[in-house]
Parts: C-alpha cells; structure tokens; sequence
C-alpha cells in the first residue's frame, strides 16, 4: 500500500500568512495526488486534483504542486474560513489511502 | 443540486451487523463510480471501498476486506455499505463520496456522514 505523510501535522498561522504544506508518497505517483480541506464537524471539500488544478469554485489563493513523491498545497493568504484540516489523497491505486492531516490553527 | 445523503449509523454490539445507505441525487447516479470513506473520533480519513459506476468492479481497504461489502441499485439511486462482524474499531463517521468525472481526480461530492458507534 502506498503511504502518505503530511507535514506539519499542525501549523499556528495569522490571516493574511503563506502557507504550505508537504505530502510525500512512499513510491512514485505521477500527479495523481488530491487536496481537501476539513472544516470541523463537516466534511471534506474538494480542493485540488492531479496534483496542482484547482476544484471548480475553489478560490485562487489555493495552488498544488509536484510529481512523484512529493507534492505541497500552498495557500498564498490565508482566510479565516481557511482555518481547519487539510488532507492529501493518492488516487494513484487501491486502496487509496490518505495523508494524515495537517491542521491549521490562528495564531 | 448534487445531493448524498447518508443514513443507517447507530450503536450496535461488536460483532453485530448494520447496513448504511447513500441516497443520491441532483446528478446521474450510474455515470459514477462511488466510495465509502470513514473518520474515527479525532482522527483522519481512512478510505474504505469503492464500486464502479456499473457495479461490477469493487475494491477494499484491507482492514475491512471480507466483512464489508458495498454495492448500489441505480433503481434507488442508493449506495450501500454492509458491515459485518462489526469491532470496537470500527467506531467512526461513515462518509459517502462520489468519485471525479475522469476517475483521479478525487472526491468532489461527499454526504454529511452517519455515525457508526459499536460497543457493547
């Protein structure tokens, strides 16, 4: 099965902050990465496939990036309504698996 | 408007049955191929199965292989999950999730999930 490991697993940010998180794959995966976000008590919405093209709707301060094992999401300034759990997905082959969260509080 | 709406949680006995289902909507329901997703109290997202858009195809997580099955009846536009032999650790919100349009591109819609508790 394919591993994946998100970092950090807890990040303290302001509005208006750059962040970026990391997910690496334990073998290779092309693009086939997806983003979420968690708000608490909701479910997951989708952010980002194939690594870096953003989900219809989402807003353009959210970018992925990478190929391969390595992949981050950046959110270039971050939002109030940004303040919650982010996971990474492989949709490279089953079972899918995910990351194990990276959850982004106000400083 | 695309709608999942699951139901079927509830408290049950570990080693008990309970069937969740996934009422779909708002979209053609046999177009899709579509998952079950699970999230333990305080903890992440742990995929459970998945079933093509025909019903013919369907793949596990290990950890439920050979008590879980998934299946669907596009005459209901239903998905569902039958969880046998259920464990302590089978303890979580059950999601459903529909699978992207080109197949790795993620899950764009999910449920609101339904609540699995098994204790004795």
């Amino acid at each position: 099965d394919i591993q994946l490991t998100q970092s950090p697993s807890f990040l303290s940010a302001s509005v208006g902050d750059r962040v970026t998180i990391t997910c690496r794959a334990s073998q290779g995966i092309s693009s086939n990465v997806a983003w979420y976000r968690q708000k608490p008590g909701k479910a997951p919405k989708l952010l980002i496939y194939a690594a870096s093209t953003l989900q219809s709707g989402v807003p353009s301060r959210f970018s992925g990036s990478g190929s391969g094992t390595e992949f981050t999401l950046t959110i270039s300034s971050l939002q109030p309504e940004d303040f919650a759990t982010y996971h990474c997905q492989q949709v490279n082959s089953y079972p899918l698996t995910f990351g194990g969260g990276t959850k982004v509080e106000i400083k | 408007q695309v709608h999942l709406v699951e139901s079927g949680g509830g408290v049950v006995q570990p080693g008990r049955s309970l069937r969740l289902s996934c009422a779909a909507s708002g979209f053609t329901f046999t177009d899709y191929a579509m998952h079950w997703v699970r999230q333990a109290p305080g903890k992440g997202l742990e995929w459970m199965a998945v079933i093509s858009y025909d019903g013919s195809k369907k793949y596990y997580a290990d950890s439920v292989k050979g008590r879980f099955t998934i299946s669907r009846d596009s005459s209901k536009n239903t998905l569902y999950l039958q969880m046998n032999s259920l464990r302590a650790e089978d303890t979580a919100l059950y999601y459903c999730a529909r699978d992207g349009e080109l197949g790795k591109d993620g899950f764009d819609i999910w449920g609101q999930g339904t609540l699995v508790t098994v204790s004795s």
